[in-house]
């Protein structure tokens, strides 16, 4: 069964440094989202991508974030400087244009120290 | 916007019984629910989803309940087993808006053999 999958699994930064969080969306799916989750707290929504444009973004999605689909396949989420505050899980999901369900990957954990 | 409460953080129940996790939500906009099963360490899983049109949807062991009047969710489990522990969010998505899924707190569910 196609799955969402998402690199590296862990990553650990410096405050202040670059990452890029990497996503392999279902190969037939349009809809691109990435989502956030503090360790014991609810998933929470950041952007959505459709068309390679964002069609929506939340408040936590400021100018240090941004989200490229860089060929056929990947689905990026880079964050300019990481703050202490990004440190959580990072779920991509990925839904086709008829159906209304959001498949999520198994995250990545983004620790910054 | 839309807020999404779960009753209980936690429900015990015995392998074999029937278990009920329940979830309110506060935006008459909300279209599309979807409950997800999450596990230590993982993605949130897709466990079944109805739309605002319908108000009772049955999967494999699976029953979700959707009460328009008062804006409560409910995710029927028959038969609990105890490969059902895990944390359940529902999720709800308002209309004409992105796609976004709005997540609640989670119930964390232990099936006690």
């Amino acid at each position: 069964e196609p799955e969402v999958t998402q690199t590296p699994s862990h990553q650990v930064t410096q405050m202040g440094q670059e990452v890029i969080l990497r996503c392999v969306p279902i190969s037939n799916h349009l809809y691109f989202y990435w989502y956030r989750q503090i360790l014991g707290q609810k998933v929470e929504f950041l952007v959505s991508f459709y068309n390679n444009e964002i069609s929506e973004k939340s408040e936590i999605f400021d100018d240090q974030f941004s989200v490229e689909r860089p060929d056929g396949s990947n689905f990026t989420l880079k964050i300019r400087s990481t703050k202490l505050e990004d440190s959580a899980m990072y779920f991509c999901a990925s839904r086709t244009t008829v159906q209304e369900t959001q498949y999520f990957g198994p995250g990545t954990r983004l620790l910054v120290l | 916007g839309e807020s999404v409460g779960l009753h209980l953080p936690t429900l015990s129940v015995q392998e074999g019984d029937n278990s009920i996790i329940n979830c309110a939500y506060s935006n008459s906009a909300s279209d599309y629910f979807i409950w997800y099963k999450q596990e230590s360490g993982k993605g949130p899983q897709f466990i079944i989803d109805i739309r605002s049109n319908m108000d009772k949807r049955q999967g494999q062991r699976v029953t979700v309940l959707l009460n328009k009047t008062v804006k409560h969710l409910s995710l029927q489990i028959a038969a609990t087993q105890p490969g059902d522990s895990a944390v359940y969010f529902c999720a709800v998505r308002i209309y004409n808006q992105g796609g976004k899924l709005i997540f609640g707190q989670g119930t964390e569910l232990s099936v006690k053999p």
